[in-house]
């Protein structure tokens, strides 16, 4: 079974830059997250989707970050613009059930 | 917020050693969860646990759910030089559906 695949796997931008990330999670997985983790600390949550709809994006910085899972299984995950704080590894994770979270490689941002 | 106090923060430790870490959380969990990640991976489930006082196996893993559903461990016997890597621990309680981590122990193993 694949497991949840994100592209790409690094990106380098200048600041004020716009920069997009995808994910598609496990097969027959409904549940969709997105997670940010800064160097030295856990993944924290963004936004957590069931199936096509947001179910918490609490955590997610609306006036720069976005995010859509239109049909309800790739998701995308932009940023516009890049500011040099958003420099980290943004996570996709998917389940079948909400605690078992099965996470793909990550995407490492670097913003110069 | 929910918040988890994860240690140690690192580990040094010879091949062959036992290794014990521990979260702690400041509210009531209803889940733990254990990861380990690698160098430019992402976070790989090791252990799920679902109800106070269980008690979990994966090979050489053994993690355990506190019976005051405010803590758990996870202990690695016999490490490898493979079993480097940062060890997460995960919680969702408190009202919450969010899943919360710690801050990591990152393990060294010495051949």
């Amino acid at each position: 079974e694949a497991g949840v695949v994100q592209s790409p796997r690094y990106k380098i931008i200048e600041k004020k830059q716009p920069v997009a990330f995808w994910c598609n999670p496990i097969s027959g997985h409904n549940t969709l997250y997105w997670y940010l983790q800064n160097l030295g600390q856990g993944p924290e949550l963004l936004i957590r989707y069931e199936n096509e709809e947001a179910v918490d994006d609490s955590q997610l910085p609306k006036d720069r970050f976005s995010a859509e899972r239109l049909k309800g299984v790739d998701s995308t995950l932009k940023i516009q613009p890049a500011e040099l704080g958003d420099s980290a590894v943004y996570l996709c994770a998917s389940s079948s059930r909400s605690d078992e979270q099965f996470f793909g490689p990550g995407t490492r941002l670097t913003v110069l | 917020g929910q918040q988890l106090n994860q240690s140690p923060q690192s580990m040094f430790i010879q091949e062959g050693e036992d290794v014990s870490m521990n979260c702690t959380s400041s509210s009531i969990f209803n889940t733990w969860l254990w990861y380990k990640q690698d160098p430019g991976e992402g976070p790989v489930l090791l252990i799920a646990l679902y109800k106070a006082g269980e008690l979990t196996s994966n090979g050489r893993l053994t993690a355990q759910f506190g019976i005051t559903r405010k803590d758990s461990f996870l202990n690695i016997s016999a490490s490898i030089p493979s079993d480097v890597g940062i060890y997460f621990c995960a919680g969702r309680g408190g009202g919450s559906e969010k899943l919360v981590f710690g801050k990591g122990t990152k393990l060294t193993v010495n051949p």
